[in-house]
């Protein structure tokens, strides 16, 4: 049940973008997007909510193409902020269960 | 606004024996969730609630045990820790299954 995500880690440089996919064995009726920092907890950054959503804060959005059954994350012109784990989320089969995915490590370099 | 809550930060178990993590949020969420994270690697649901008195079992259930008597609590019972257990823990909590979920700080667990 838990979404897959691909690249599995990620090396940029400050200014460099990057692309991080989840895709799902199973349809897709919403997708969360979260960061979790070295130590901490995982942080909020997104929900998409319908299939062609699109949403975008500061330098990352993220797309949901329910009929494929995956979303993509986009960071633009990274930052050293943007350093961590990235995992994607949805519901499980029953419609109350919440899985996440199998997490992107994604690390800027000056 | 505490939001969600967990305690205790760190503990050290010995094998055999048993321990309650505590969590509450103060948001009137309905559902709650416990994550296991063990190093490296992603966040697998122990258990869940939709609301007082209601509780499921995620992918990792066995080992564990939970309850739901109020709104703001959802404790986890480790009975018989063992080594597999040693994993960091996190509870989360959501208004509905659309709505981002909010963590508390986890429990990093050490079974020896």
């Amino acid at each position: 049940q838990q979404p897959v995500q691909s690249p599995q880690a990620v090396i940029l440089r400050e200014g460099e973008d990057a692309v991080i996919n989840c895709s799902s064995s199973k349809a897709l009726y919403s997708v969360h997007w979260y960061r979790q920092k070295h130590g901490e907890a995982p942080v909020f950054l997104m929900i998409l909510l319908k299939g062609g959503e699109q949403k975008g804060h500061d330098k990352i959005s993220a797309s949901f193409n329910e009929k494929k059954q995956q979303s993509s994350l986009y960071l633009t012109a990274s930052q050293l902020s943007y350093s961590g784990t990235y995992f994607c989320g949805t519901e499980g089969r029953t419609g109350n269960q919440f899985y996440f995915g199998t997490g992107t490590s994604l690390t800027v370099i000056p | 606004n505490a939001g969600v809550t967990q305690t205790p930060k760190f503990r050290i178990l010995k094998i055999g024996q048993s321990m309650t993590l505590q969590c509450t949020q103060d948001m009137n969420h309905n559902y709650m969730y416990w994550y296991r994270q063990d190093p490296g690697m992603g966040l697998k649901l122990i258990y869940y609630s939709v609301g007082a008195g209601i509780t499921d079992k995620g992918e990792v259930p066995n080992g564990y045990n939970v309850s739901r008597s109020t709104t703001e609590d959802f404790p986890l019972r480790l009975e018989l820790a063992a080594p597999s257990q040693t994993s960091v823990y996190f509870c989360a909590s959501s208004y509905s299954i659309d709505s981002p979920l909010h963590f508390g700080n986890g429990t990093r667990l050490t079974v020896t």
